[in-house]
C-alpha cells in the first residue's frame, strides 16, 4: 500500500527564519507533486518534480527530490505571512490502476 | 468563466434527498477527477475519468455515482448519503500527459 507521510503537521515559525518539510513516501513512484491550500480555498499547484535529484524553485519556496530514499523537500526560506497555508506533497503512479495519493499536509503559520 | 469552476459551493442535504454536484473545466484538459476532504484525514481519491472512461474507482460507495458525459464536465450523483460523508468534493482536471492537477474551489457538503 502506498503511503505518503509528511512532517511536521504543523509548523509555527518567524518571519525571516528558514525551515524544511518532509514529505515521504512508501514505494516507487512516478512523480511527486506540491500543492498549496490557503484557509477555506482550493488546492493549488505549486511544483512537479519527475526525476532524481529534481530541483525547483519560485520565490522563497524551493522542492527537491531523491526517488532512492523516497523523500521530497520543500524549503522555505526567508518566511513571510503571506506563505501561511496549508502545503501538500503528492505522488501517483500507473501501473495497472491509476493512485494519486496525497500526504497529510503540512499547516504552515508564519508569525509576523 | 477559467480554471476549473464547481457548483454549488455549499449543499445541505437530508439524508433521503438525491442532489447532484458539478464540476467543469475550461482547461482543454483530458482526466477529471473527484476528492473528497475531511477534516482531520488525507484528501481521497474517488473516481478518475480519463478520456471520458472511469479508469479508477477508489472503492467509494455506492450512493455516490459519477458521470463523465464529456471532457470538460463531471458530475457526482449523490443520494441516500450518510452524515460521515460531509465534507468538501474537490474536483479536479489535469491533462494525462502531465497530470499535474488543477482544483476547482469545492462543495462544501453536509448531510443532515
Amino acid at each position: 500500500e502506498l503511503k505518503v507521510e509528511q512532517n511536521p503537521l504543523f509548523l509555527s515559525m518567524q518571519e525571516g527564519k528558514n525551515y524544511t518539510i518532509y514529505c515521504n513516501y512508501s514505494t516507487t513512484s512516478d512523480r511527486l507533486y506540491w500543492y498549496r491550500q490557503d484557509p477555506g480555498k482550493s488546492l493549488e499547484s505549486l511544483f512537479v518534480l519527475l526525476s532524481n535529484g529534481a530541483v525547483k524553485q519560485e520565490g522563497r519556496l524551493m522542492a527537491s527530490l531523491d526517488t532512492k530514499a523516497r523523500l521530497s523537500t520543500l524549503h522555505i526560506t526567508a518566511a513571510v505571512h503571506d506563505l501561511s497555508a496549508t502545503y501538500f506533497c503528492a505522488v501517483d503512479w500507473v501501473s495497472g490502476t491509476y493512485k494519486y495519493i496525497f500526504g497529510t499536509g503540512t499547516r504552515l503559520k508564519v508569525l509576523a | 468563466e477559467t480554471g476549473v469552476t464547481q457548483t454549488p459551493r455549499h449543499l445541505v442535504m437530508g439524508m433521503t434527498n438525491k442532489k447532484s454536484l458539478k464540476c467543469e473545466q475550461h482547461l482543454g484538459h483530458n482526466a477529471m477527477y473527484w476528492y473528497k476532504q475531511s477534516a482531520k484525514k488525507p484528501l481521497e481519491l474517488m473516481f478518475v475519468y480519463s478520456l471520458e472512461e472511469r479508469v479508477e474507482n477508489n472503492s467509494v460507495p455506492s450512493r455516490f455515482s459519477p458521470e463523465c458525459p464529456n471532457s470538460s464536465h463531471l458530475f457526482l450523483h449523490l443520494h441516500t448519503l450518510q452524515p460521515e460523508d460531509s465534507a468538501l468534493y474537490l474536483c479536479a482536471s489535469s491533462q494525462e500527459e502531465d497530470r499535474r492537477q488543477f482544483f476547482g474551489p469545492g462543495t462544501r457538503l453536509t448531510v443532515l
